[in-house]
């Protein structure tokens, strides 16, 4: 398997574009969860799905941010308008059962700078 | 609330020494716990993940944790470090109740020659 896809890799954009980014889990899997890094906060979970339903969005920071399932094996997180402080690296993993037991698998994330 | 504490935000190590990662967690009830490794410019993937059963797990690269309820502890250990280990290290808790993992802040490991 190819393991869990995120595209692009590199996002460069002006305050208040509109971003978008993506992510495709690895196949067989029904948790995806979005995560936001950066050096003052940390690894924060914005998002997750179970089932291609979202189940828990309290660490999406404003209404600027929203993030879609439409089915099992592509997800997006949308930022709009972006401001200079949405500026980090933006992870997707996904995982093979519900559960906090399981492994999550990791894309290699999408770098962000909004100027 | 579950929560994480990882102690060193920077450990350096010679290369061939002994490398020890803190981390102590909080949980209401007994936890899953995990070491993450995240290379530069890549995702975190698991080194190792204590569920139940065994309180010792080994993981890749030569890693083992512990984990010690009395002392709600979790450390990361491996007996002789190589160049290759210098990365980010991320201790994770789980309370079980849903399907989240809670993240510490990270150590970063860094090996001397």
């Amino acid at each position: 398997d190819a393991g869990v896809i995120q595209s692009p890799r590199h996002e460069v954009t002006e305050m208040g574009q509109e971003v978008t980014l993506r992510c495709k889990p690895i196949s067989g899997h029904n948790s995806l969860f979005w995560y936001r890094q950066t050096m003052m906060r940390g690894l924060e979970l914005l998002i997750y799905f179970n089932n291609n339903v979202p189940i828990d969005d309290s660490g999406m920071p404003e209404d600027r941010f929203s993030a879609k399932m439409p089915n099992a094996s592509f997800s997006t997180l949308k930022i709009q308008p972006s401001e200079p402080r949405d500026s980090a690296v933006y992870f997707c993993a996904s995982s093979p059962l519900g559960g906090g037991a399981y492994i999550q698998y990791f894309g290699a994330g999408t770098r962000l700078s909004v100027l | 609330a579950q929560s994480v504490t990882q102690l060193g935000s920077h450990v350096s190590v010679s290369e061939g020494a002994l490398v020890l990662l803190r981390c102590n967690y909080s949980s209401s009830v007994p936890p899953y716990l995990f070491w993450y490794v995240q290379y530069p410019n890549q995702g975190l993937q698991l080194l190792l993940k204590y569920t139940t059963g065994a309180t010792l797990v080994k993981g890749i690269n030569g890693f083992e944790a512990e984990f010690k309820k009395s002392e709600t502890s979790f450390h990361l250990t491996k007996p002789s470090a190589h160049m290759s280990d210098a990365a980010e290290y991320f201790c994770a808790v789980s309370d079980r109740t849903d399907d989240k993992i809670i993240f510490g802040k990270g150590t970063r490991l860094h090996i001397l020659p």
